[in-house]
């Protein structure tokens, strides 16, 4: 089946930082990808969409400066939370859009931890 | 903003038994689809279930689907200690493209 690679999985950085998250489609072309994040114990809340070749679009309350997305081709989309906190320390999961068969695959997920 | 709602928030259940979850939505939607979530791991996809179905079945899930109460259920058999997982709905909301998950949740099946 399709899948979604993240990268990387864990990253500790220290506050004030920046750390980028790669989303990859490996054997399919995405147009769209979701950027979610997952608190513990919680569910997974939308945080932008991600759409090749334009900016992206971001849900009530997620400042765009500071969760940037690019979405620069078919098959990748990065999420950069920049000068990170610890308050940003959460799993961010990705998801891709096949743009043939329009099913949804999801990411291993990445784990941020701010210190 | 999530607009699902799971219920119940947690199950605990004995092996063997079946375990029932709800899933109630707000808007009309496309489609909905179940996942699995195993702790600190990425989700899993179970079933979709598109808007004109009613019921559909995969292996010891069965998922209904009632439009005009909004909302879905997932019922797993004969359960499993390998199905302890938190178990979220997804839906798509007619004209989006995006899904938006529901508050999920947490079982826990016990041998």
């Amino acid at each position: 089946g399709a899948v979604v690679s993240q990268h990387p999985s864990r990253v500790i950085c220290k506050s004030g930082t920046s750390v980028k998250i790669e989303c990859r489609s490996l054997d399919f072309q995405a147009t769209t990808m979701f950027w979610y994040r997952q608190f513990p114990k919680q569910s997974l809340m939308l945080m932008a969409t991600s759409n090749e070749g334009s900016k992206a679009t971001y849900e009530q309350g997620v400042e765009k400066d500071k969760f940037l997305i690019n979405h620069a081709s078919l098959t990748l989309s990065t999420l950069t939370v920049t000068s990170a906190h610890p308050e940003d320390s959460s799993f961010y999961i990705c998801s891709a859009r096949d743009r043939v068969i329009g099913e949804l695959f999801f990411g291993e997920g990445s784990r941020l931890t701010v210190l | 903003s999530q607009q699902g709602e799971e219920d119940p928030q947690a199950l605990s259940i004995q092996e063997g038994e079946n375990a029932t979850m709800n899933c109630s939505y707000k808007t009309s939607i496309n489609n909905l689809q179940w996942y699995r979530q195993n702790s600190g791991r990425g989700l899993v996809h179970l079933i979709l279930i598109r808007s004109n179905e009613r019921e559909k079945h995969s292996g010891r899930l069965r998922v209904t689907l009632d439009t005009s109460k909004k909302s879905s259920s997932l019922l797993i058999t004969a359960s499993r200690a390998a199905d302890t997982a938190s178990y979220f709905c997804a839906t798509e909301a007619s004209g989006t493209y995006k899904y938006i998950f529901g508050t999920g949740t947490r079982l826990k099946v016990l041998a």
